[in-house]
């Protein structure tokens, strides 16, 4: 079955170090978002790519880096640059051109 | 620049039918969607106008008027199972956008 693969879904690390959150899809889509939601908050765009070798910073990147070697993957590290990291964070996909987003199930990290 | 704007927070009756209202402003505009998150889950997809009018599916309709930069999503026969946030997101030039989103309570 096609669809979009966050992990893990539950994630701790301690304060100060780096954390990569994976996203894969297996829908041939180009373009993958990464989003950020605070509790009872709406989501916030941190980086999202087009094409591969390609993607540009969306609304929060402070802190967070990417990369897209691979059409199917778009892995998201926070870094300890990061002041808030404990969040909920959504990785999504579309097909270029069409407003239909698929999303994975989310990473929710705790940073203690 | 861009903007996004939708009540916070609807309530409604279970059978009643309710309406949540969208503007938007973003470089580039191709089309809005509507997206349904449930507490803890990921959103899922509800509909997409790229053209001006009403799309119909099933119990949820959307609307757009891109001269007004105005969409809305309506709500019909609501059931227990619609309490959700309810987020409206245009597609501009080269990403979707989401706002805060507006938090659907049902009445029994």
């Amino acid at each position: 079955d096609g669809g979009i693969t966050q992990s893990p879904k539950y994630l701790f690390r301690k304060e100060g170090q780096n954390v990569t959150l994976s996203c894969e899809q297996n829908l041939n889509h180009d373009a993958m978002y990464w989003y950020r939601q605070d509790p009872g908050q709406g989501l916030r765009l941190i980086y999202y790519s087009q094409i591969v070798n390609d993607f540009q910073k969306g609304d929060i990147a402070e802190g967070y880096s990417v990369s897209r070697e691979k059409k199917e993957s778009f892995p998201l590290t926070v870094t300890s640059a990061q002041k808030n990291p404990t969040a909920f964070y959504l990785c999504a996909s579309s097909k270029g051109g069409l407003g239909e987003a698929f999303f994975g199930q989310g990473t929710r990290l705790t940073v203690v | 620049g861009q903007s996004l704007e939708q009540p916070s927070e609807v309530t409604a009756v279970e059978g009643a039918i309710v309406q949540i209202n969208c503007t938007y402003q973003t470089s580039g505009f191709y089309g809005l969607s509507w997206y349904q998150q449930h507490d803890g889950g990921a959103p899922t997809f509800l509909s997409y106008n790229a053209l001006d009018g009403l799309e119909e599916t099933g119990r949820f309709s959307s609307f757009l008027s891109r001269s007004d930069s105005y969409g809305y999503l309506l709500l019909q026969e609501l059931q227990m199972k619609d309490s959700a946030s309810y987020f409206c997101a245009p597609r501009g030039d080269d990403k979707i956008i989401f706002g805060k989103g507006t938090r659907l309570h049902i009445l029994p």
